[in-house]
Order: C-alpha cells, then sequence, then structure tokens
C-alpha cells in the first residue's frame, strides 16, 4: 500500500516568515494529494490539495507543489501568523483507491 | 452545510463493554469513511461506504468491529468487548460524487478505554 513520510515532524517559524513541509509517497500510482490542518482536539480541516496533472496550486497565503518523479509534494506557508500553529497532515489516495493514507504530521508553531 | 457532525465527542469505558459511535455526514455526500488516529501519529484508515453498501474494510477492522450505514445517510461504528488498545481517536469523513478523493472530516469521537 501508499506510505507517506513527512519531514520535518517540528518546525518552529518567526510570526511572519515562510514554512515549508515536505513528504514523499511511495506509490508512483498516487494521483491525488490533500494537506490537513489539525489543531488541538479537532478533526482534520483540508487546507489545500492538488492531483497529478498539476505541478503548483495556490490559495492565498498557502501553496502546494508537487513533483511526481521525486515523488514528493510541499506545503508552503507565507506570511505566518500565531494562528497558523497546528498539526499539518499531508495525504496520498492512489487511483482507484478511496482510502487516504496520511503522514505522521508536522507540528508547525509560530512564535509570535 | 453544517459540516460533518460526531456523537459522542466523547466517550469513557471499561475494558470488555461495548460502545457505538454515531456519524452524521454532509448531506448529499454519498461517500462516507471511519478512519482511527492514535496519538501522535495520522489518521488510519478502517471502512468506507457508498450509500448504504460497506465496499472496503481495512485489516485494522477486526471482528470486534462493525460500521453499518443503514439508509445511506448516517453511520455507526460499533466496538464489542473493547479493549485498552482502541483507545483512540475515530473519525468520520464524507466525500460527494464527482469529487469523491476530497474527503470531509468530523471532530471525531476520543474514546479512552480503562
Amino acid at each position: 500500500g501508499e506510505n507517506v513520510e513527512q519531514h520535518p515532524s517540528t518546525l518552529s517559524v518567526q510570526e511572519g516568515d515562510s514554512a515549508v513541509i515536505k513528504c514523499t509517497y511511495s506509490d508512483s500510482a498516487s494521483n491525488y494529494f490533500p494537506w490537513y490542518k489539525q489543531e488541538l482536539g479537532k478533526g482534520p480541516q483540508l487546507i489545500i490539495d492538488i492531483r497529478s496533472n498539476v505541478g503548483e496550486k495556490k490559495d492565498q497565503r498557502i501553496a502546494v507543489t508537487l513533483n511526481k518523479t521525486a515523488k514528493h509534494f510541499s506545503l508552503h506557508i507565507t506570511e505566518t501568523q500565531p494562528e497558523d500553529s497546528a498539526v499539518y497532515f499531508c495525504a496520498a489516495n492512489s487511483y482507484g483507491n478511496n482510502r487516504l493514507a496520511f503522514g505522521k504530521g508536522n507540528q508547525v508553531v509560530v512564535i509570535p | 452545510d453544517t459540516g460533518v457532525s460526531q456523537n459522542p465527542r466523547h466517550k469513557i469505558t471499561k475494558r470488555g463493554q461495548n460502545v457505538t459511535f454515531r456519524c452524521d455526514p454532509i448531506s448529499e455526500h454519498n461517500r462516507l469513511y471511519w478512519y482511527r488516529q492514535t496519538l501522535g501519529q495520522g489518521p488510519e484508515f478502517l471502512t468506507y461506504f457508498q450509500n448504504e453498501a460497506q465496499l472496503e474494510k481495512s485489516r485494522l477492522l477486526s471482528d470486534r468491529f462493525s460500521a453499518e450505514r443503514p439508509k445511506g445517510s448516517f453511520s455507526t461504528l460499533e466496538i464489542q468487548r473493547t479493549e485498552q488498545g482502541d483507545s483512540a481517536m475515530y473519525l468520520c469523513a464524507s466525500s460527494y460524487q464527482g469529487s469523491e478523493e476530497t474527503q470531509y472530516f468530523g471532530p471525531g469521537t476520543r474514546l479512552l478505554v480503562l
């Protein structure tokens, strides 16, 4: 099955700086890659996703890039704010497979 | 659109007891998923339904676990003879036809087995 890995496990950034989280996946047939934000005591919230026919997608301060050759994708958060502090999960969903395989998550801490 | 809802939000039970959780998906979402999340880990897939049909089950779903979606709307997840290893957050997600991959999660039910 699909195996998704995230790096780094914890990331601390100064408010206003950028944060980048990278994920790698193992199944070359994967074609859908969402990112979720999870705050303490809450369920994962979808923040952005990308499909394999696109290399980059942006939504305000958040962007995701995909490199299918290298089998990795990254989340970019610009102009970080304290409310961006949370655990971020990447996931991958293989074609024809309805389950999402998640990474272990990255704790992002934005220091005011 | 009120989002995915789950009840109860928290459940404490003694080992050996049965528990049942409920998930109400976003209205008109035909697919419903159950995941389990333990501390420090990402969610792990358990099972999913398309309408009332249960189409896929993970090997994580032992025979003590059963899920139903009798009318294709809300779903229940029952755990029989709970064990301490069942302690986790149980998450429900839903998606709609035409964009099945995009799953929206509920707040989860946190289970603690004593």
